[in-house]
Order: structure tokens, then sequence, then C-alpha cells
């Protein structure tokens, strides 16, 4: 079945600092990759996403490329702010899975100023 | 754009009252709903899936019976917890889908059962 891996947290870093969280993924079709942020005690909200390979996906500084050679989905951000600080969930969905959702088990960011 | 709104996104309630959670889909039909549950410092657990006017087809490890799902429109999507205890707290949120739409999140419910 499908399923996400994403780096375990937390990841606490300087404000400027670069940040990566490694994402890889196993899928039976051709998912569309997603990666979503939750502020504390807020809901999801959809950081970026890619639909085919070697898209990229990008918003607010964040990046992600769709690698589907090493089957991976990096989030990627060149500096950082204190305001990054949050959980960061990749994700991924199919036709094959019925388009359900599933997440990686998210990784939490600290940013320090 | 599209939005999708969960109603209540807070309720706290006695143990072994029934709480229903709603979902809508604001300016979409959403053939396809989905529920998903997470408990603290965990990530979502896809818990059911509902098309309109069908059986939701729940995840293994679910119970049908504790958690009823009722999609009987094409903008709305019910989740009810019967008998709820104090396990059953968590953070449910829905989302909600279409053949023109992806899949957009509701803001979630927090469900504190004393």
């Amino acid at each position: 079945g499908n399923s996400v891996t994403q780096m375990e947290g937390p990841v606490t870093l300087s404000e400027e600092a670069f940040l990566t969280i490694n994402c890889t993924y196993t899928a039976t079709g051709y998912p569309s990759l997603f990666w979503y942020v939750q502020y504390p005690g807020e809901g999801l909200q959809l950081l970026l996403k890619a639909t085919k390979a070697d898209d990229k996906g990008s918003n607010k500084g964040f990046e992600a490329t769709y690698r589907k050679e090493t089957t991976s989905f990096h989030l990627e951000k060149g500096s950082v702010q204190v305001s990054d600080s949050a959980v960061y969930f990749c994700a991924l969905s199919d036709l094959t899975g019925g388009f359900k959702t599933i997440f990686g088990a998210g990784t939490r960011l600290f940013v320090k100023a | 754009g599209a939005v999708v709104s969960q109603h209540p996104s807070r309720v706290i309630c006695k143990s072994g009252t029934s709480v229903k959670i709603e979902c809508r889909s604001l300016d979409f039909q959403a053939t396809t709903m989905f529920w998903y549950r997470q408990f603290p410092k965990q990530s979502l657990m896809l818990m059911a899936t509902s098309n309109e006017g069908s059986k939701a087809t729940y995840e293994q490890g679910v119970e049908k019976d504790k958690f009823l799902i009722n999609h009987a429109s094409l903008t709305l999507s019910t989740l009810t917890v019967t008998s709820a205890h104090p396990e059953d707290s968590s953070f449910y949120i829905c989302s909600a889908r279409s053949p023109d739409q992806p899949q957009h999140f509701g803001d979630g419910t927090r469900l504190s059962i004393l």
C-alpha cells in the first residue's frame, strides 16, 4: 500500500538557517505529493504540492521537488523565520488509493530568534 | 477559492453522550469526503471515506458503530461519535474533494470528553 516516511523531529534551528525536511514515499500508482503545515492548535494548511515527476512546488519561500527516481519530496527553505515554527506533514494522494491522503508522521520545527 | 467548513470547532461534553460534527463544502459539490483523527503530537489517521449517497468505507480498526458517518448530500457529511468516552477525545478533521476540485481540509474539531 501507499506510505510516507519523513524525518523525525523535532528540528531546532536558528533564525535565517537553512531548512531541509526529508520525505520519501511508497506508492503503487502515480501520486500527487503535498506538504502541509499545522500551527499550534490549528488545522492543516496546504503549503505546496506537485502532481508529477520533476514538478517543483513552492510557496512562502518553501520548495520541494517531486523526484520519482528517488521517490522523494524533500522540503527546503533557504532562511527560516521564527514564524515558521510549526509541524510539517508530507503527504500523498492518488487514484489507486481512492484519493485518500496518506500522511507522514509529521516533523516539528522550532526556530529560535 | 473552495472552502470546507467544519462545525463545531470545539466541543466539551460528558462521557456517554453522542456528539455530531458537521463538514460542509461551501462552494463546490463534494462527491467524496474523508474523516481523519489526530491524537496529540501525532499524525492524521484516516478513519473513513464517505461517498455521497452510499455507505462510508471505514479503515481497519475503526468501529463503524462507534463513529457513524452520513453523507446525505453533495455538500454535507456528518460524523457522530456515539456514547463518547474520554479515550475518544481527539482532533477530528474532515476533507472534501470532487473530480474538479482537489482535496480541501476543514479547520478541525477538538473533542474533549470529560
